[in-house]
């Protein structure tokens, strides 16, 4: 079975104070890696692909690596409009649908 | 802009009482799903559409039905929703069922059971 595991659950940083995002996946054969933001009543918004293991992506402050085990999301020098929730999703050659993980709330204070 | 709309935005009814949410396309995507968000919760996939094939999770409550008339509109049907049901639910969108391929997502619509 597909398992996503995000962490940590909530992260708090000073506007400008960079840190990542880990998410931890299990699947049998990795299909893509997705990268969603949720902002508080709203559905997620789509932010990177990835597909294989060395692959990176970056929009603005944000930069998404990917392992084999594992994917990161960067975010560099943040803003208080990147708080957010981040969700990572797996899809799996044996499924039709994405697996997600149940995200981390990031808050920017300025 | 080409987009997922979810109507109503905020649906409140009573325990028992059948409700209906809809969701649109203008992506002309074939697939469409529907997911029950719950507060800092994965969002959890109920089932899915390939073009007119229905596509139901085995873990989806009975509870739950969902039709989908043409390629741009999905219904999802709640026939007596209980207390629990009280969720975010999310219409997404993919060009393929692929799981190469990204879902575009709807703002949600916020159903609250009194």
């Amino acid at each position: 079975e597909d398992q996503v595991t995000q962490s940590p659950e909530a992260l708090r940083l000073q506007e400008g104070e960079s840190s990542s995002l880990n998410c931890s996946y299990t699947v049998s054969g990795l299909r893509g890696l997705f990268w969603y933001r949720q902002d508080p009543g709203k559905g997620p918004e789509f932010l990177f692909t990835l597909y294989s293991a060395g692959e990176e992506k970056e929009k603005e402050r944000l930069k998404a690596t990917l392992t084999k085990k594992e994917s990161f999301l960067h975010i560099t020098a943040p803003k208080p409009e990147d708080s957010a929730t981040y969700l990572c999703a797996v899809g799996d050659t044996g499924r039709r649908a994405l697996t997600f993980g149940s995200g981390t709330r990031l808050q920017v204070q300025p | 802009d080409a987009m997922v709309i979810q109507n109503p935005r905020y649906q409140v009814t009573q325990f028992g009482k059948p409700v209906t949410l809809s969701c649109s396309q203008t992506l002309n995507h074939n697939v469409m799903y529907w997911y029950q968000q719950k507060s800092s919760q994965a969002p959890k996939l109920l089932f899915h559409y390939y073009d007119k094939d229905f596509n139901n999770e085995a873990d989806t409550p009975d509870n739950f039905q969902s039709r989908r008339p043409n390629t741009s509109f999905c219904f999802l049907d709640i026939r007596s929703p209980g207390l629990g049901d009280a969720a975010m639910y999310l219409c997404a969108t993919s060009g393929t069922e692929s799981s190469y391929n990204e879902q575009f997502f709807g703002p949600g619509t916020r159903l609250t059971v009194l």
